[in-house]
């Protein structure tokens, strides 16, 4: 298994202003990714985190709005930046485990703009 | 592309009721599928998996069979409780490994 910590657990932050959410997890993993979760709707793939390069963006999402670094194997960032009201979402980490192959996710960062 | 289609809630039964949610997908190649619960306040969890065809993944009295035939994944139990109330969420996972999810039923169990 794999223990993820994402931080912060939540914020309210305020328009025009940027966040960067972490994501650590405790064991050896080969894929992250990122993920929202927009008030009562399904989870939408934002991007694959790649390591030491750029991350692989989904339909509708760009790295302006949405940069995310992964400096190493077990830790990644996801900015969202010049947020607005519509940013309002879940986001959340999850990795593919190296031995098993098994997902898992993180608890979510829950942020509310303003 | 991937895509799934599950069962739109919310779906309110009463403690000891069977319970079905409805997973249909489609999908280029041989994907794997999930279900996956979100639990009030708490964040994702995998409830089941299978991998391949006629695979039955099973979990906390929680079934789902994957059937090639019919592109399904339905979820099931012969008798829910109070604390089975969440959200579920089907998925699947093409060659990519990213996950593609349904839009997640509510299920309220009432005692």
């Amino acid at each position: 298994s794999a223990v993820i910590s994402q931080k912060p657990s939540r914020d309210i932050c305020q328009r025009g202003t940027s966040l960067t959410i972490q994501c650590q997890v405790d064991s050896q993993v080969t894929m992250m990714f990122w993920y929202r979760q927009q008030p009562g709707q399904s989870l939408t793939l934002i991007a694959t985190a790649n390591q030491g390069s750029e991350a692989t963006y989904e339909s509708g999402f760009v790295i302006d709005k949405f940069p995310i670094s992964r400096p190493n194997l077990t830790f990644s960032t996801l900015t969202v930046s010049n947020m607005s009201p519509e940013d309002s979402s879940i986001y959340l980490c999850s990795v593919e485990v190296k031995v098993s192959g098994e997902l898992f996710f993180g608890e979510g960062s829950r942020l509310t703009v303003l | 592309g991937n895509s799934v289609t599950q069962m739109e809630g919310p779906v309110t039964l009463s403690e000891e009721a069977f319970l079905t949610i409805n997973c249909t997908y489609t999908a280029t190649g041989y994907p794997s599928l999930f279900w996956y619960v979100q639990y009030p306040g708490e964040g994702l969890q995998l409830l089941l998996k299978a991998t391949k065809a006629d695979d039955k993944g099973s979990n906390k009295g929680f079934e789902a069979t994957y059937r090639k035939e019919t592109t399904s994944f339905h979820l099931e139990k012969g008798s829910v409780q109070v604390s089975d109330s969440a959200v579920y969420f089907c998925a699947l996972s093409g060659s990519a490994r990213q996950l593609t999810f349904g839009s997640g039923t509510q299920l309220t169990v009432l005692p």
